[in-house]
């Protein structure tokens, strides 16, 4: 099977703009989660969505947003963007049976 | 809300000696996972626990949950080049998988 799959990989921009990443999960898993990996904050949860319906959400400022369309792929939305939202995001996707999760590799977003 | 601290964030080993890093939690936990990222790399899945007192080897990889399912460790022993990486815990305390919680996780290096 193909891995989780994440774009863009690289992604700049400025202070105030608004990005979308997307990411597909491996064929099958139904649940997609989304972390934001720093160096001082570590891997952080900002959502996970199961069947297009948020199941749970981290505790992050309503400028982050997600859905979840019928094939399971997901996105992901940043609005307002501000300088401390520079991290590696990283979408991991998950079976019903098993609990382990597979990531992708992430789209590292810049912003200046 | 819920932590769980992961010691140490840094280990410098010779090739050859043993590493072992900790995860512990104020709160009872459901199950533990453990992840491995290399370098530039996301996070791979390495194992999960459940139950009290569970111990689980994969080769030179030694997993433990503590009976109070509070803590866990992972031990590797004679710890190889290819060992480089950073070691993630990540909590489950119930619930969906959404609610993993990781730890800031811990950055090994090898000298050869």
């Amino acid at each position: 099977k193909a891995g989780v799959t994440q774009t863009p990989r690289y992604l700049i921009k400025t202070r105030g703009q608004q990005v979308t990443l997307s990411c597909s999960p491996i064929s099958g898993h139904r649940s997609v989660s989304w972390y934001q990996q720093t160096p001082g904050q570590g891997l952080q949860f900002l959502f996970e969505y199961f069947s297009e319906t948020q199941r749970n959400k981290g505790n992050f400022p309503g400028r982050f947003s997600g859905r979840q369309f019928s094939n399971s792929r997901s996105e992901m939305n940043v609005s307002t963007l501000e300088l401390g939202d520079s991290a590696l995001y990283l979408c991991a996707s998950s079976s019903t049976e098993y609990n382990e999760q597979f990531f992708g590799p992430g789209t590292r977003l810049t912003v200046l | 809300g819920q932590q769980v601290m992961q010691i140490p964030q840094y280990q410098h080993v010779q090739e050859g000696e043993d590493f072992t890093t900790y995860c512990n939690s104020s709160t009872t936990l459901s199950n533990i996972q453990w992840y491995k990222q290399r370098p530039g790399g996301h996070p791979v899945f390495l194992i999960q626990l459940v139950k009290s007192g569970e111990v689980k080897k994969q080769k030179r990889l030694t997993f433990q949950f503590g009976e109070a399912k509070k803590n866990s460790s992972l031990h590797i022993t004679a710890t190889q080049t290819t060992d480089v990486g950073t070691y993630f815990c990540a909590a489950n305390y119930g619930g969906s998988q959404g609610n993993l919680i990781f730890g800031k996780g811990t950055k090994l290096s090898v000298k050869p």
